[in-house]
């Protein structure tokens, strides 16, 4: 079954923060962010294991709990770079290690 | 080094004809998918394979698609006969192992099914 995303779509300006957020009504083992810009590769940003890791990565971290079967993922100081839809990735607990399934993601539109 | 490797990179064909889509995974990779992107639907798994082998093609959405992967630099994803329904983006994605690290994504192939 799809996570779910929010929302759908954010407008920011540059310089904004941004949340999106990622539920499942399955136990997680595993969490995964990519950010796919129009008409290229989805491309990867980071995973996050059961245990309520928070990452980061430069001015984008994520946070997953585990118990809500929750991850959010943190846009900081947003550039016009970060434009692009973003898309959760989810593995349940014991599914096989290969089942990711994707949400139907977020679009982000930085402005300046 | 080379990324995943993908072709054709766009495709228009008429309903009824057999489509033919490729991909080459980056060398080392022992895992490959094949995902179908949709307004509609997103990012849908069809296939898995590990080390050549298909694991689990329950997302396959009808016989008229076939994949294979006859070596470890080589898979292709057919839909004979195709239907404008399958009127998508078909990406190929391959990985170290599974899903427990990054997925590395191909261009990805547009396919148009007049």
């Amino acid at each position: 079954q799809q996570p779910v995303q929010s929302p759908q779509a954010v407008i920011l300006r540059e310089g904004e923060d941004a949340v999106i957020n990622c539920s499942s009504s399955k136990a997680l083992y595993s969490v995964h962010w990519y950010r796919q810009k129009h008409g290229e590769a989805p491309v990867f940003l980071m995973i996050l294991l059961k245990g309520g890791e928070q990452k980061g990565h430069e001015k984008i971290s994520a946070s997953f709990n585990e118990k809500k079967q929750q991850s959010s993922l943190y846009l900081t100081a947003s550039q016009l770079s970060y434009s692009g839809t973003y898309f959760c990735g989810t593995v349940a607990s014991g599914a096989g290690s290969y089942q990711l399934t994707f949400g139907k993601g977020t679009k982000l539109s930085v402005i300046p | 080094d080379a990324g995943v490797i993908q072709s054709p990179r766009h495709e228009v064909t008429e309903m009824g004809q057999e489509v033919t889509l490729r991909c080459k995974p980056i060398s080392g990779h022992n895992s490959l998918f094949w995902y179908r992107q949709t307004m509609m639907r997103g990012l849908e798994l069809l296939i898995y394979f590990n080390n050549n082998v298909p694991i689990d093609d329950s997302g396959m959405p009808e016989d008229r698609f076939s994949a294979k992967m006859p070596n470890a630099s080589f898979s292709t994803l057919k839909i004979q006969p195709s239907e404008p329904r399958d009127s998508a983006v078909y990406f190929c994605a391959s990985s170290l192992s599974g899903s427990y690290g990054e997925l590395f994504f191909g261009e990805g192939s547009r396919l148009t099914v007049l």
